[in-house]
């Protein structure tokens, strides 16, 4: 079975410090992999993708993913949080069936 | 250029009742999903469209719920016969094609079933 697994329900951080969100996935052939935010009352924004290529990807708002096939992991990265990255994120996988399979999302609470 | 639009935004109605909500996906996106995001959950896929072929229903929770897409372009997700537990944000988004490289959400509505 395709699945996406972000193992915290929240992670905080203090404003300036690095931040990492985790995300596992499980899929048959090569994954697609998103990241999405979601801020308060709004709906999801992309940040985020691995098609192919360096497994380093970069995003917006300075966010950054490290794909790694033989830890099946997708962890969202930024070098230095800002309190206004506090947000809903979610792990997203492309299933075989071209569905985006989500995550149940990480809460980031950012703190001055 | 506009994104995706969603109506309405808020939506509370009484048990038993049926409800409509209406999506507006960005221009020339062939793709369209709906999803449903319960409180302390994560995104549960519903249904999609791409362009002529036959929707995929298989995330449908049950048959009170369906989905159309006019024209190509508006969607409108029904349920029928409402409980408490269908209360929830609502989300849709469209891509240019089922590849989902980038899907764009809409802002979401919040059903409350009373």
């Amino acid at each position: 079975a395709q699945s996406v697994a972000q193992p915290e329900d929240q992670v905080n951080v203090a404003e300036g410090n690095p931040l990492t969100v985790k995300c596992t996935y499980s899929v048959s052939g090569n994954p697609y992999l998103f990241w999405y935010v979601q801020y308060p009352n709004r709906g999801l924004q992309f940040l985020l993708k691995y098609i192919t290529g360096d497994n380093l990807v970069k995003g917006s708002y300075g966010f950054e993913a490290e794909f790694n096939k033989s830890q099946t992991s997708f962890h969202l990265k930024k070098p230095s949080a800002l309190v206004s990255d506090s947000a809903l994120y979610f792990c997203a996988v492309l299933g075989n069936t071209d569905k985006l399979i989500f995550g149940t999302g990480t809460r980031l609470q950012v703190f001055p | 250029g506009a994104g995706v639009s969603q109506s309405p935004s808020n939506k509370v109605t009484e048990k038993g009742k049926d409800v409509e909500l209406r999506c507006d996906p960005i221009s020339g996106h062939t793709a369209l999903y709906w999803y449903r995001q319960s409180l302390g959950q994560g995104l549960e896929f519903l249904i999609y469209f791409q362009g002529n072929s036959a929707p995929d229903k298989s995330g449908l929770p049950s048959d009170r719920f369906s989905a159309e897409r006019t024209g190509g372009s508006v969607s409108t997700l029904t349920i029928q016969r409402t409980q408490q537990e269908d209360s929830a944000v609502y989300l849709c988004a469209s891509s240019f094609w089922t590849g989902n490289l980038e899907q764009y959400f809409g802002p979401g509505t919040r059903l409350t079933v009373t």
